[in-house]
């Protein structure tokens, strides 16, 4: 069965630390996604890469950066945790022209 | 402004009743997903919808594209429980890997 996994289910940081939610998938797709959710907003795109260490910016980007080293891992990271950062934090893969395979989420909490 | 917007927010139903959610866009896409979440988890595809008008079938769940492809519906027929749910479209943006969703529509189904 194909995956999408991420590192951790529940975060909780301190403002103004530096935080890396991690996520790998074991289906080879190029494309690979990282969203936050929040209530009554959906889900909004905040980087994506269609390629080893290829990134572009979307929706909401700012506060954060990627890393994508591997085909299989891209890393979101929080250079300086905020509280208006507390969220879930969804990683999604695609190999193209067809569907999202998400991961569980990482709910994150800076406090 | 979101991009997708779909209605209604929240809806709750008994056990055997229909239902139809709706996803509307004042911008023409080349496909819209449907997805649902359960609580804990990401999202699950299922279904993409690509010609104008095009009708698909998942047992009870019923999907529709419209022909001006600016909007799509989702009904289900007899709703159980376990169709209990956040309901999100999806739409690609820039190219077909690259989706914005909707806020989702909350469906909770009571035996």
């Amino acid at each position: 069965d194909v995956k999408v996994t991420q590192s951790s289910r529940y975060l909780v940081k301190r403002t103004g630390e530096k935080v890396f939610l991690e996520c790998v998938q074991d289906m080879d797709h190029e494309n690979m996604f990282w969203y936050r959710q929040d209530p009554g907003l959906g889900l909004r795109l905040i980087y994506f890469s269609y390629d080893v260490k290829m990134k572009e910016k979307g929706d909401i980007p700012e506060g954060y950066s990627v890393s994508r080293e591997k085909k299989e891992r891209f890393s979101l990271i929080l250079e300086s945790a905020s509280t208006n950062q507390t969220s879930m934090y969804l990683c999604a893969s695609t190999s193209g022209g067809v569907g999202y395979t998400f991961g569980s989420g990482t709910r994150l909490t800076v406090v | 402004t979101q991009l997708l917007e779909q209605s209604p927010q929240f809806l709750s139903i008994q056990e055997g009743e229909n239902l139809t959610v709706y996803c509307n866009s004042s911008s023409v896409f080349s496909s819209l997903q449907w997805y649902r979440q359960e609580p804990g988890e990401g999202p699950v595809l299922l279904v993409t919808v690509v010609t104008g008008g095009e009708v698909k079938k998942l047992k009870r769940l019923t999907f529709q594209f419209g022909d001006a492809r600016k909007d799509s519906s989702l009904h289900i027929t007899a709703a159980q429980p376990g169709d209990t749910g956040l309901y999100l479209c999806a739409g690609p943006f820039y190219n077909n890997n690259d989706m914005r969703f909707g806020a989702g529509t909350r469906l909770t189904v009571k035996p």
